[in-house]
C-alpha cells in the first residue's frame, strides 16, 4: 500500500467554480500536513498547513483533515485561471521528510 | 519576503562528473533539505541535515551524494559520479523548526548526458 495516493487527474474546471482535491494516506503516525502549489518546473509553494483534525481556512483555501480516515482536502472556492497548477499534498510524522503524493494537475479555464 | 535559493537553475553534465548544487536556506532556519523530482514523478525525499550532520537520508541517498554546510549561508549537495538517472529536480527546502513549515527553492534542473 502507497504511503500516500493522490489522484492525478487532470481536473479541468470552470472560473469560479469550488475546487475539491484530495489525498489518502496509509499510515496514522503521520500528524502534520501539507499542502503545496507547483507550477511547471518550479518549486512546490506552501498553501497550508495543518496538524489537527477539522478545517483550517486561508482565504480561498480550505485544508481539512480527517485523522480517523487518514484523508485530507483541500478547497479552493471561486477559482481562477491563476490557480492552474499541480497541487500536492504532503504528510509527515515520526520521521523528518516529508512523503508527497503524486500530484492532481489543475486548469481553470477562463 | 525570504526564500530559499538555489544555484544553478539547469545544469547540464556528463556521465561520470561531479556536480555541485547550491542552495541558500532561509536565514533563521535550522533545518535543511534536499528532495528531487524525476520527469513525471512524485517529489522524493533525499536527505536532511540539522546542526552540521545528516540527521536522515533516504535509500536514494548511496555513497555517491553528499551534503555539506560550508560557512553560514550556503547548503550544497555533491553528486560524485553522475548517471543517467540522476536527471531530475533537485529541491533545497528549510524550516525553522522538524515538523513546521518547510519551504521549497524553484529548483535545479540537472540534466546528465
Amino acid at each position: 500500500q502507497k504511503e500516500v495516493e493522490q489522484d492525478p487527474g487532470p481536473l479541468s474546471v470552470p472560473e469560479g467554480a469550488i475546487v475539491s482535491l484530495n489525498c489518502t494516506y496509509s499510515n496514522s503516525a503521520f500528524q502534520y500536513f501539507m499542502w503545496y502549489r507547483q507550477y511547471s518546473r518550479k518549486g512546490p509553494e506552501l498553501l497550508m498547513y495543518t496538524y489537527s483534525s477539522g478545517n483550517k481556512e486561508d482565504g480561498r483555501f480550505t485544508a481539512q483533515v480527517d485523522k480517523s480516515s487518514k484523508y485530507i482536502s483541500l478547497f479552493i472556492r471561486d477559482s481562477q485561471p491563476s490557480d492552474s497548477a499541480t497541487y500536492l499534498c504532503a504528510v509527515q510524522g515520526g520521521s523528518e521528510k516529508l512523503v508527497f503524493g503524486k500530484g492532481t494537475k489543475l486548469t481553470v479555464n477562463p | 519576503e525570504p526564500e530559499v535559493t538555489q544555484t544553478p537553475s539547469h545544469q547540464v553534465t556528463q556521465m561520470g562528473q561531479e556536480v555541485i548544487l547550491r542552495c541558500v536556506p532561509i536565514s533563521n532556519h535550522l533545518y535543511f533539505y534536499w528532495y528531487r523530482q524525476i520527469l513525471g514523478q512524485k517529489v522524493e525525499f533525499l536527505v536532511s541535515f540539522y546542526n552540521n550532520e545528516i540527521s536522515e537520508k533516504s535509500e536514494i541517498f548511496d555513497d555517491q551524494f553528499s551534503v555539506e554546510r560550508p560557512d553560514g549561508s550556503n547548503f550544497t549537495l555533491k553528486i560524485r559520479s553522475t548517471k543517467l538517472e540522476d536527471s531530475a529536480m533537485y529541491f533545497c527546502a528549510s524550516c525553522p523548526q522538524p515538523n513546521t513549515e518547510a519551504f521549497f527553492g524553484q529548483g535545479t534542473r540537472l540534466t546528465v548526458v
